[in-house]
């Protein structure tokens, strides 16, 4: 697609659930990120997906967060038995890299998640 | 520990004037300095980025300095318009490319 692609845009649930989120990169980008952005807060990191090598779990919050990516396309954010402090709007992007410069990374619009 | 840090929540300007938005850094070791505009309800946008080896770089209206002695940079607008207004994020990498990302300063250009 022409850009980053992301579902749902709004997720409402209750605390204890588990909640998937997904991400549809921009075709051909091989690295895909997911950061989250509490209220009042920036954007924080969690986690980096690049071409085949290990992701960068650093940022992750706890145990409860994990992600997968299908090659260089779609991942899919999990956050298992939420809790409130987990509300927040979860951005992935994508980026193209190898070459050289600064890579620019292409946010999708997000999904908001309440928990409840 | 905040690695980047916009040290001020919101700036408000006048159309026509200057917008200057500042960014603190810690890291020594990052090589690349970008600036992204979020409106709300949509994801963040690039908007300027700047090497580690220059202390300027200009694009239309937008400007960012760099001084790394002082592991400062700015972001100026000018002249600023209302369609300005937005949250503008500053975000550094460390040659990896993953961005930390500073805490945001909501700009408000009034007519």
């Amino acid at each position: 697609g022409a850009g980053v692609s992301q579902s749902p845009s709004n997720k409402v649930t209750e605390k204890g659930k588990d909640v998937e989120l997904r991400c549809d990169p921009i075709s051909g980008h091989t690295a895909l990120y997911w950061y989250r952005q509490r209220l009042g807060q920036g954007l924080e990191f969690l986690i980096y997906f690049q071409g085949n090598s290990a992701p960068d779990k650093s940022g992750l919050p706890s145990d409860r967060f994990s992600a997968e990516r299908t090659g260089e396309s779609v991942s899919t954010l999990t956050i298992q038995r939420t809790q409130q402090e987990d509300s927040a709007v979860y951005l992935c992007a994508s980026s193209w890299t190898g070459m050289a410069g600064a890579n620019v990374l292409t946010f999708g619009a997000g999904s908001r998640l309440t928990v409840l | 520990d905040q690695q980047v840090k916009q040290n001020s929540p919101s700036l408000s300007v006048q159309e026509g004037r200057i917008s200057i938005l500042n960014c603190d850094y810690t890291n020594s070791m990052f090589d690349y300095f970008l600036w992204y505009k979020k409106y709300p309800a949509e994801g963040p946008t690039f908007l300027i980025s700047i090497s580690s080896i220059k202390d300027k770089n200009e694009d239309g209206r937008f400007t960012v300095f760099l001084n790394k002695s002082a592991k400062h940079l700015s972001l100026h607008i000018v002249p600023s318009q209302p369609g300005d207004s937005a949250v503008y994020f500053c975000a550094a990498r460390e040659n990896t490319d993953k961005l930390i990302f500073g805490t945001g300063t909501r700009l408000q250009v009034f007519p």
